[in-house]
């Protein structure tokens, strides 16, 4: 089946920094994909969907510019979480939308945020 | 819009045995895709199981199956022959048909115990 991967797999970082999470569909062209949230022991929020070429589109409450994406290619979509707090630790999930055939989507292994 | 509940927060069952899972959704929608998918500890999202709601037959996957019932919007997922792989949490999601609409609702989720 189709892969999706995400890096890095889990980070740690100070307070007022900023974090980027890679999220590639690695045997397919995706031109759109989702980033979710994920709070321990709840469920998947969607958080923004990302369409290449274009601004992505946030869920409400989500803020645009503390959580910038970017989706350069048909293979990559960038999250950056900028100048983090510990709110905002959190487990995030991304998934690729296969452009041909039935638009299946996949979904990555998630990446584990922890801000110090 | 979309949402799906999933009124039992942890169900245990013994191994070997049957257990079936509760999902109910609402949608203004005629057609649309539901889906069981199973989050082990690992946090990677598995698809389990998948059904079109034009689709009058109820897909099954080996050891799992579902009962659709779309006038009751009721969609419950069964596992036969229990095993201690299958212990995870399991979420039931909708997605809508059309090309805007192709993210997933998720439901709160199901925490799957599997005694030995």
């Amino acid at each position: 089946g189709a892969v999706v991967s995400q890096h890095p797999s889990r980070v740690i970082c100070k307070s007022g920094t900023s974090v980027k999470i890679e999220c590639r569909s690695l045997d397919f062209q995706a031109t759109t994909m989702f980033w979710y949230r994920q709070f321990p022991k709840q469920s998947l929020m969607l958080m923004a969907t990302s369409n290449e070429g274009s601004k992505a589109t946030y869920e409400q409450g989500v803020e645009k510019d503390k959580f910038l994406i970017n989706h350069a290619s048909l293979t990559l979509s960038t999250l950056t979480v900028t100048s983090a707090h510990p709110e905002d630790s959190s487990f995030y999930i991304c998934s690729a939308r296969d452009a041909s055939g039935y638009n299946e989507q996949f979904f990555g292994p998630g990446t584990r945020l922890t801000v110090l | 819009a979309q949402t799906v509940t999933q009124s039992q927060p942890e169900m245990s069952v013994q191994e070997a045995e049957t257990v079936t899972l509760s999902c109910t959704y609402d949608t203004s929608e005629s057609d649309y895709y539901l889906f069981w998918y199973k989050q082990p500890p690992s946090r990677q999202m598995i698809l389990v199981i998948r059904q079109e709601a034009y689709k009058q037959q109820n897909a099954t996957e080996n050891r799992f199956s579902v009962n659709f019932q779309k006038a009751a919007k009721s969609f419950s997922l069964k596992i036969s022959d229990s095993q201690l792989g299958d212990a995870a949490m399991y979420f039931c999601a909708y997605r809508s048909l059309d090309n805007y609409g192709q993210n997933f609702v998720f439901g709160p989720g199901t925490r799957l115990s599997v005694l030995p």
